[in-house]
């Protein structure tokens, strides 16, 4: 069973300090990786994608993937009261000849300390 | 604009009364998934198709049905709901291509009594 573990949090920062959200997966075949963010009550909505070792910037959004610690974080600059949100991260594997298999971790809630 | 749309979004209905929620992509994509998000248990797929009639079950299908008989269309069916589907469910589509991301419907909240 692949598996995507984030820590449920809340995750309490600053406005205007960096917020760093953590998730590991257990499929060492995964090839692609994603960051959603999800408002209560609203549907996931894409933020980051990355398929390749290092970082990846967007904006105030950075994402980072090492495959070998298999490990995927995204650091969010000058936080705003906007991030309050759950972030998902989503894996896709590459087990079983299927490459369409995304799996979600239970996402980190993030929340601004004003 | 390009969108995955569901109907409908919310709906209240009682055990047994056969239902189906509808979904629908402009995308052109092969790719459409149904899941199902509940409080703790975070987004779980209830079925997959990776193109116009080949479904795959997903990781909880157990009182689920679906079918994919057009390629924009990718209806979620349930044929006696019961309590314990009651949840938030989402449609997702993609391109054949199983690294790009899914563009995720408005969600449908389904309540049954």
């Amino acid at each position: 069973q692949k598996e995507v573990e984030q820590n449920s949090g809340p995750l309490s920062v600053p406005e205007g300090a960096i917020a760093s959200l953590n998730c590991t997966y257990s499929d060492r075949g995964s090839q692609s990786f994603f960051w959603y963010r999800q408002y209560s009550g609203k549907s996931p909505e894409l933020i980051m994608s990355i398929y390749s070792n290092g970082d990846k910037e967007d904006g105030r959004f950075t994402a980072q993937l090492n495959k070998a610690s298999q490990y995927v974080s995204l650091l969010i600059r000058d936080s705003q009261p906007s991030d309050s949100a759950t972030y998902l991260c989503a894996v896709n594997g590459n087990s079983g000849g299927s490459n369409y298999k995304l799996t979600f971790g239970k996402g980190t809630l993030l929340t601004m300390n004003p | 604009e390009a969108q995955v749309t569901q109907n409908p979004r919310y709906l209240i209905t009682v055990t047994g009364k056969k239902l189906t929620v509808t979904c629908s992509q402009n995308m052109n994509h092969e790719y459409m998934s149904w899941y199902r998000q509940d409080p703790g248990l975070g987004l779980r797929q209830i079925y997959y198709s990776m193109n116009v009639e080949v479904t795959d079950k997903g990781d909880v299908p157990e009182g689920y049905k679906v079918s994919r008989k057009e390629k924009r269309n990718f209806p979620l069916i349930l044929e006696s709901p019961s309590p314990n589907q009651t949840s938030l469910y989402f449609c997702a589509s993609s391109s054949r291509d199983g690294n790009q991301p899914q563009h995720f419907g408005d969600g449908t909240r389904l309540s049954i009594l």
